[in-house]
């Protein structure tokens, strides 16, 4: 079945560091890729999606791109900040209107 | 953006007793809502789809006699755990998403955290 594994954290960085959280997944066919947000007390916002191969999501100054031969949509972000501080799900949706496929989730802790 | 609140955002209870979580789409129609469970240091994991003014659609292994979900309104679903048993301790989240929309637009609650004693 479809499934999407990311990198345990949490995952603490110093202000304007560099942000990798790794992000691989399984499925069947041509899935579109998202990144999820989840700052506290708030629910799950969408960050960033990809909808085919070598795509590239990008917003508030992070990125994602679709790699089909790796099978990967690592996050990154060049400069963290304070606000980035937050729980971040990468997640994938085989097609059409099924369900979304998340992965566990990856706590990011930016210290200034 | 769209906001999707829910009630309690927390609730403890005995073991045996029945517990009515509430999500609301503040300012958008959701004809379709989803709840999702998440155990600690876990993925989010679907349980059942809802759209307003029918059953809900339960994904397998979900009791549907257990999570009770009703989509009366196009704002609002409740999901009444049943017998409460500590097993049934996690963190609910609803999302929601409104008529013609794009399936990634999809807009999430805070979730409730809920504790069976």
């Amino acid at each position: 079945g479809n499934s999407v594994t990311q990198m345990e954290g949490p995952v603490t960085l110093s202000e304007e560091a560099f942000l990798t959280i790794n992000c691989t997944y399984t499925a069947t066919g041509y899935p579109s890729l998202f990144w999820y947000v989840q700052y506290p007390g708030e629910g799950l916002q969408l960050l960033l999606k990809a909808t085919k191969a070598d795509d590239k999501g990008s917003n508030k100054g992070f990125e994602a791109t679709y790699r089909k031969e790796t099978t990967s949509f690592h996050l990154e972000k060049g400069s963290v900040q304070v606000s980035d501080s937050a729980v971040y799900f990468c997640a994938l949706r085989s097609s059409g209107n099924t369900p979304l496929v998340f992965g566990k989730g990856t706590r990011l802790s930016v210290i200034a | 953006g769209a906001v999707v609140s829910q009630h309690p955002s927390w609730v403890i209870c005995k073991s045996g007793t029945s517990v009515k979580i509430e999500c609301r789409s503040l300012d958008f129609q959701a004809t379709t809502m989803f709840w999702y469970r998440q155990f600690p240091k876990q993925s989010l994991m679907l349980m059942a789809t809802s759209n307003e003014g029918s059953k809900a659609t339960y994904e397998q292994g979900v009791e549907k006699d257990k999570f009770l979900i009703n989509h009366a309104s196009l704002t609002l679903s409740t999901l009444t755990v049943t017998s409460a048993h500590p097993e049934d301790s996690s963190f609910y989240i609803c999302s929601a998403r409104a008529s013609g929309r794009a399936p990634e637009t999809q807009y999430f609650g805070p979730g409730t955290r809920l504790l069976v004693l």
